[in-house]
């Protein structure tokens, strides 16, 4: 079973400041899927990676297969970036994720 | 809308009914996935079709729980007998592909026990 863990569990930031979330994981994937979840359910997937970075706006991911980490960073937060971010390993060939608890985030304009 | 949606959005039902919720995918996506999420927790997998077949379903919590996919279109995840523990917010997904291709959730169907 893949064990992942999210660090912090909980963020609050001021508007403007540059945001790091972490996730570890204990076995072996094939790719890895950053979410976020809004209040009232809401699921977006914002990347799915397998190695190296991507960048899409003011968020970047980055993963190390290697070190089984995965960071997620927004630039110059925004009050509407709060929301749980949620990172996702994905391994074996039935690509079936295991989920973190998820990082909340709140930021303060 | 192309999204994915799902049917209801809530429901409230009292212990030991039966209830079934629905899932539309987006329409050219034939993997179609269900999770379950509790308060302050991530989502957990339950099970996932390709097309109509049903490729995983032992993570399904109980023999409660099952799930079709009857024309690989539309989905349904039925709860025979539903318990207090039950209540939670089930949320499907699919994906276009059989490799790990990107998720699209839909916005779920919360679930209350009484």
């Amino acid at each position: 079973k893949n064990e992942v863990e999210q660090s912090p569990q909980n963020l609050t930031a001021q508007e403007g400041e540059f945001i790091t979330i972490n996730c570890s994981y204990s076995v072996g994937i094939s790719a890895l899927h950053w979410l976020q979840q809004h209040p009232g359910g809401g699921i977006v997937s914002l990347f799915m990676l397998s190695s190296g970075k991507k960048k899409h706006g003011r968020l970047i991911a980055t993963i190390n297969i290697q070190e089984k980490h995965s960071s997620l960073h927004i630039t110059a937060s925004h009050p509407r970036d709060s929301a749980v971010y949620i990172c996702a390993p994905a391994s074996g060939g039935s690509y079936i994720p295991t989920f973190g608890r998820g990082t909340s985030l709140i930021v303060h304009p | 809308d192309t999204g994915v949606s799902q049917d209801p959005r809530h429901k409230i039902t009292k212990r030991g009914q039966n209830v079934t919720f629905r899932c539309d995918p987006i329409s050219e996506h034939n993997r179609l996935y269900w999770y379950r999420q509790t308060l302050g927790q991530g989502p957990e997998f339950l099970t996932y079709f390709q097309n109509e077949a049903q490729l995983e379903k032992s993570r399904l919590l109980s023999d409660r729980f099952s799930a079709e996919r009857p024309k690989g279109s539309f989905s349904t995840l039925e709860i025979q007998r539903t318990e207090q523990g039950d209540s939670a917010m089930y949320l499907c997904a699919s994906s276009l592909g059989t490799g790990f291709y990107e998720q699209y959730f839909g916005p779920g169907t919360r679930l209350t026990v009484t």
